[in-house]
C-alpha cells in the first residue's frame, strides 16, 4: 500500500497562496492525483503527477518528488470557494484529506 | 456527458436490517470502484470492477458487504447485516479502463449516505 500523509487543517486569507504537503511510501508507485472535495460532494479530480517536476493548472499547482515520496499542491490567489478537503491519492489508496478554510 | 449516477442520495436503516446502493457508470467507463468514505477521513476502496470482473476485493468485508457488476455496466453493493460502524457515504467511481486503474483519473458520482441506527 502507499500510507499517505498530509495535514489535517490550513487556513489561509482570500488571495493568499496556500501549499499542501503530502508524503507517501513509494512501493508500487505509480503516480499522484490531488483531488477537490467540497463538503457534502464527491471528490473532483485536480491534478495527476507520474514524474518529477512540477504541473501548473491556472491558479493551482502540483508538485512531485519520487525519489523523496513527496508532494504538494499550491493554491494562489485564494477565493472564497476554494474552501474544501484536499485530498491526496495514490493508486487506491487516500489521505485522509487536508480540509482548507479561506478567510475574507 | 452524462456523470456517475448513484441512488438513493439518502439511506437511514437500523442495524441488522440490510441495504442496497445502486451506481450507473460513465458510458464507456470499462473499470468500476466502490469506496467507502467515513466523516473526517478518505475515501476508502472497497472494491474494484474491470468490466464484470473483480480486480481488487482485499478491503471489502466479505461476511457482510457483497458488490456485482453482472454485465459490465452498472453495479450495486449490498450491506446483509448492517452494523452501526456501516454508516458512511459510500461513493462509486469510474473510469476508462487499463486492468489496474494505474493513472486513470477517476470520476466520482455524488455518493450514498448512509446512517445505521
Amino acid at each position: 500500500g502507499q500510507n499517505i500523509d498530509q495535514p489535517t487543517e490550513m487556513t489561509a486569507t482570500e488571495g493568499a497562496i496556500v501549499q499542501i504537503n503530502c508524503t507517501y511510501q513509494t512501493s508500487g508507485f505509480n503516480g499522484l492525483f490531488w483531488y477537490q472535495q467540497h463538503a457534502g460532494e464527491a471528490p473532483t479530480f485536480l491534478s495527476y503527477n507520474v514524474l518529477d517536476g512540477l504541473e501548473e493548472k491556472g491558479r493551482f499547482s502540483s508538485f512531485l518528488s519520487r525519489s523523496k515520496g513527496y508532494s504538494y499542491l499550491l493554491l494562489k490567489e485564494l477565493q472564497m470557494k476554494d474552501s474544501a478537503s484536499y485530498l491526496c491519492a495514490g493508486r487506491l489508496d487516500f489521505g485522509a484529506g487536508t480540509t482548507v478554510t479561506v478567510r475574507a | 456527458e452524462a456523470g456517475v449516477a448513484q441512488s438513493p442520495r439518502y439511506k437511514i436503516i437500523e442495524k441488522r436490517q440490510s441495504v442496497a446502493f445502486w451506481c450507473n457508470p460513465i458510458s464507456g467507463h470499462a473499470t468500476l470502484y466502490w469506496y467507502q468514505q467515513i466523516l473526517g477521513q478518505g475515501p476508502k476502496l472497497l472494491i474494484q470492477f474491470q468490466n464484470n470482473g473483480v480486480v481488487d476485493d482485499s478491503q471489502l468485508p466479505k461476511d457482510r458487504f457483497s458488490a456485482e457488476r453482472l454485465k459490465g455496466v452498472d453495479s450495486t453493493l449490498k450491506i446483509q447485516p448492517a452494523k452501526l460502524e456501516d454508516s458512511a457515504v459510500y461513493l462509486c467511481a469510474s473510469s476508462l479502463g487499463g486492468a489496474s486503474g494505474a493513472g486513470e483519473t477517476q470520476y466520482f458520482g455524488p455518493g450514498t449516505r448512509l446512517l445505521v441506527l
